[in-house]
């Protein structure tokens, strides 16, 4: 089983619908947990950090933390075409070092 | 104002030939990484360095070697290029402990091709 699993699409969703992309984790002890998105031929950028179960929201971005569940997820609102990218979950393991697990990323591509 | 910056940006280079990538933050994080992300776009944990102790080594030919002279830079030499170690590396910062929960803050990358 890999440790952060989610589906590699892609993920096609016309403007303006949400985005919901999704993430699982197999470290039951893991604490943090960010979605990164990455344009092609770029670096990630860290767009969504949460700690606590829930929902944590920013602007058109909420992202939902189930630990029981070990469940992550990024909704995106109002999609926009400028959205397309790939989508990466990252997990960082419990333990001592900072080290950051993460997903084979998820593509979307909203469509005009 | 850049953040996290690499050099070189793009590095072509022979089989066997020896390179070094660079790497400097100025947001006055104590932690930097090493990343590296194939082709299928995988990224995995190389190093990290924390205040120039080194705290994750993953398991990675001994023919890369990462150095940090200061908490600021961490620069990446590797020995030996083979084809399979064309990729884009990246160079992360952040910041452990306290309110930053370790958000990890990555640089531009440098896409690196073995012939």
């Amino acid at each position: 089983q890999k440790e952060v699993e989610q589906n590699s699409g892609p993920l096609s969703v016309p403007e303006g619908a949400i985005a919901s992309l999704n993430c699982t984790y197999s470290d039951r002890v893991s604490q943090s947990f960010f979605w990164y998105r990455q344009y092609s031929g770029k670096s990630p950028e860290l767009i969504m950090s949460i700690y606590s179960n829930g929902d944590k929201e920013d602007g058109r971005f909420t992202a939902q933390l189930n630990k029981a569940s070990q469940y992550v997820s990024l909704l995106i609102r109002d999609s926009q075409p400028s959205d397309s990218a790939t989508y990466l979950c990252a997990v960082r393991l419990g333990g001592a070092t900072n080290k950051l697990i993460f997903g084979t990323g998820t593509l979307l591509a909203v469509q005009p | 104002d850049t953040a996290v910056s690499q050099t070189p940006k793009y590095l072509v280079t022979q089989m066997g030939n020896d390179k070094s990538i660079k790497c400097e933050q100025n947001l006055g994080h104590d932690t930097m990484y090493w990343y590296k992300q194939d082709s299928k776009k995988f990224l995995k944990i190389m190093f990290s360095y924390n205040n120039k102790e080194l705290i994750i080594n993953e398991t990675v030919p001994n023919r890369f070697s990462p150095k940090s002279p200061d908490k600021a830079h961490l620069n990446l030499h590797i020995n030996s290029l083979e084809l399979g170690d064309s990729a884009v590396y990246f160079c992360a910062s952040s910041q452990v402990g306290g309110r930053y929960y370790n958000e990890q803050f990555f640089g531009p990358g440098t896409r690196l091709t073995v012939l």
